[in-house]
């Protein structure tokens, strides 16, 4: 079946620190993929996305391009804040429509002034 | 603004009692999901609705069930709630396209604790 893997976390930043978390994914067909962002105490609200191979989806500073060859959709943030920590999940939708949402186990994200 | 409320914020209750959550969505949304989420596991889904009196299970439907007898409306039930489902629940909605799913839309999740 479909499935999301991200990279493990905590990861720990400093304040303006490059951010990259990892994700690649498994699925049939032609995927819409996403990114998920939880702030503490919060449901979770979408970052971005892109529903095309090749397409970037781009949010808030944070960025992932939708890369079909490597299976992958990696978030990026050229200068973390304070305020971005948080827990992110790509998610993906197959197109074949029998699950709507398949997320990644999530990365928790601290950064620290 | 997508508004997606759930009934508690936090409920306690013990084991053997039947615990109904509750999900309200604004926006007309034809699909409505439960998901809980759990330390190292991620989101899984429950149960999931594309429209009124139509469920589908998700990847672990064992111990709940659901209804969602009006559109805006979908009620996670524990039947006789065990320690194991001790979790926060998430509910979300959204638009249906097509055979496509569109951006699902959170509310901000019952911590459930089953003493």
């Amino acid at each position: 079946g479909d499935s999301v893997t991200q990279m493990e976390g905590p990861v720990t930043l400093s304040e303006e620190a490059f951010l990259t978390i990892n994700c690649t994914y498994t699925a049939t067909g032609y995927p819409s993929l996403f990114w998920y962002v939880q702030y503490p105490g919060e449901g979770l609200q979408l970052l971005l996305k892109a529903t095309k191979a090749d397409d970037k989806g781009s949010n808030k500073g944070f960025e992932a391009t939708y890369r079909k060859e490597t299976t992958s959709f990696h978030l990026e943030k050229g200068s973390v804040q304070v305020s971005d920590s948080a827990v992110y999940f790509c998610a993906l939708t197959s197109n074949s429509g029998n699950t709507p949402l398949v997320f990644g186990k999530g990365t928790r994200l601290s950064v620290i002034a | 603004d997508v508004k997606v409320t759930q009934s508690s914020r936090y409920l306690v209750k013990r084991t053997g009692e039947k615990v109904f959550l509750e999900c309200v969505q604004d926006m007309d949304h034809e699909n409505m999901f439960w998901y809980r989420q759990d330390p190292g596991l991620g989101l899984r889904l429950i149960y999931f609705s594309y429209d009124v009196k139509m469920k589908e299970k998700g990847d672990i439907p064992e111990g709940y069930s659901v209804s969602r007898e009006k559109k805006e409306r979908f009620s996670l039930i524990l039947e006789s709630a065990s320690t194991n489902q001790t979790s926060m629940y998430l509910c979300a909605s959204s638009l249906r396209v097509g055979r496509e799913y569109n951006e699902q839309f959170f509310g901000p999740g019952t911590r459930l604790t089953v003493l």
